[in-house]
């Protein structure tokens, strides 16, 4: 069965630097999108993060770019977040989740349907 | 990016009942719209995508439709199960948002 397992979160300053790991089992991990999404305290879901299946396009939402940058490491079947200059607003539970893709009918429509347990992150001086 | 709106922010219904719940997008995404179910202190599940897909393993009671820029979830036959927060997202951009869910309490 599918498992993503996130880990790395903790408590860290602002200004530092931190990295989340997702490690991946249950499905052919190289053929897949990988993505990573946050959720702040009793706050609604944030889309972070993709990384394509070959690792040759990524993608940030404007919040983390140029802060953060994902990777994937496919024979480890391991996706990264490397946090850096990280503010309070940062402070979150970070998700990871698989794209997948359902191309019938011509148009490949993309959906996350696996997710992680999630890894909190704290922000904190 | 994309903006999604949703609406309600928050809904209460009874067990037997129906709800829908709105999905707009800030422009026309087609049918690149998922919908997903949080429950507290859980990932969240993904119930629908492509606008009106049912994922393998989630009842026929939700449905879902819409195209362009406005779609919609409804919940038949509610359950005490389904006391939980909905989001939409869209996947038209590669740069996916999500709506800032709806909280959907059971009485």
């Amino acid at each position: 069965q599918v498992q993503l397992v996130e880990s790395g979160g903790g408590v860290v300053q602002p200004g530092r630097s931190l990295r989340l790991s997702c490690a991946a089992s249950g499905f052919p991990f190289s053929g897949h999108g990988m993505h990573w999404v946050r959720q702040a305290p009793g706050k609604g879901l944030e889309w972070v993060a993709v990384m394509s299946y070959d690792g040759s396009n990524e993608y940030y939402a404007d919040s983390v770019k140029g802060r953060f940058t994902i990777s994937r490491d496919n024979a480890k079947n391991t996706v990264f977040l490397q946090m850096n200059s990280l503010r309070p607003d940062d402070t979150a539970v970070y998700y990871c989740a698989k794209g997948t893709g359902d191309c019938s009918g011509g148009t490949c429509y993309g959906f996350l349907d696996y997710w992680g347990q999630g890894t909190l992150v704290t922000v904190s001086s | 990016d994309i903006q999604m709106t949703q609406s309600p922010s928050s809904l209460s219904a009874s067990v037997g009942g129906r709800v829908t719940i709105t999905c707009r997008a800030s422009q026309t995404i087609r049918s690149f719209l998922n919908w997903y179910q949080q429950k507290p202190g859980k990932a969240p599940k993904l119930l629908i995508y492509a606008a009106s897909r049912l994922q393998s393993g989630v009842p026929s009671r939700i449905s879902a439709s819409g195209s362009g820029t406005d779609f919609s979830l409804t919940i038949s036959s509610l359950q005490p199960e389904d006391s939980a927060t909905y989001y939409c997202q869209q996947s038209y951009s590669s740069r996916y948002t999500f709506g800032q869910g709806t909280k959907l309490e059971i009485k």
